[in-house]
């Protein structure tokens, strides 16, 4: 367990819909980190997030969006859903810079 | 562009046999390196990591990696494999321009046969 909780597991919508993922870091930890992993783009960098400001972007659509709250967790919206949105998506946290330890993630799966 | 190669996209091993996972990155400036594990199921857990110092670096589970900033490489070793290992392994690079954002090699999958 690496003190990062992400949910849900697993979500099953349909296309053109919106989702929200949730993750929490690990106590302490000021930086959460989202990636995508995809069966055809292995695992990619999608966003940053630093103290609730937004620290670096990747490879993230316009149709998603992120945010980190006061009390530091973070939210993932992935909105116009597609079928290529079908992915496990992770988040992570560290302290500043450091080692990023990885939540669980959660399995969208878009209909 | 930074990048991240890994050699073998399927290793299939017997127990006891010796393990060496391929990992070359493409970057100008200072790296921190990183492997970690997916076993199935279950999310990326940490091996091990580089930042400075002994290129020689020892991770859990027995696993070693070792950094030739020459060869821009960071090749993860285990002298002998258990079941156990079976799992998805990744490279990961860290550029220090780049903040904390990973980028990762296509993931090697292992299989240990019994």
């Amino acid at each position: 367990d690496s003190g990062v909780t992400q949910t849900p597991k697993h979500l099953i919508t349909a296309t053109g819909q919106r989702v929200t993922l949730r993750c929490s870091p690990r106590s302490g930890d000021l930086s959460v980190y989202w990636y995508q992993q995809s069966l055809d783009q292995g695992l990619q960098f999608l966003i940053q997030y630093y103290n609730g400001e937004e620290r670096a972007k990747g490879n993230i659509l316009e149709r998603f969006s992120a945010q980190q709250f006061p009390d530091l967790h973070s939210e993932l919206n992935l909105s116009s859903l597609e079928l290529g949105d079908s992915a496990l998506y992770f988040c992570a946290s560290s302290v500043v810079e450091d080692t990023q330890y990885f939540g669980p993630g959660t399995r969208l799966t878009v209909l | 562009a930074q990048s991240v190669s890994q050699h073998n996209h399927h290793v299939i091993l017997s127990e006891a046999a010796s393990l060496e996972l391929g990992c070359n990155y493409s970057y100008g400036g200072t790296v921190n390196l990183f492997w970690y594990v997916q076993y199935p199921g279950q999310h990326l857990q940490l091996l091990l990591k580089y930042f400075s110092g002994d290129p020689l670096v020892k991770g859990i589970k027995g696993f070693e990696a070792e950094f030739i900033k020459s060869k821009f490489s960071f090749n993860l070793r285990k002298p002998s494999v258990q079941w156990s290992d079976t799992a998805e392994y990744f490279c990961a690079v860290r550029g220090s321009s780049n903040t904390g954002k990973l980028i990762f090699g296509q993931g090697t999958t292992l299989q240990v046969k019994p």
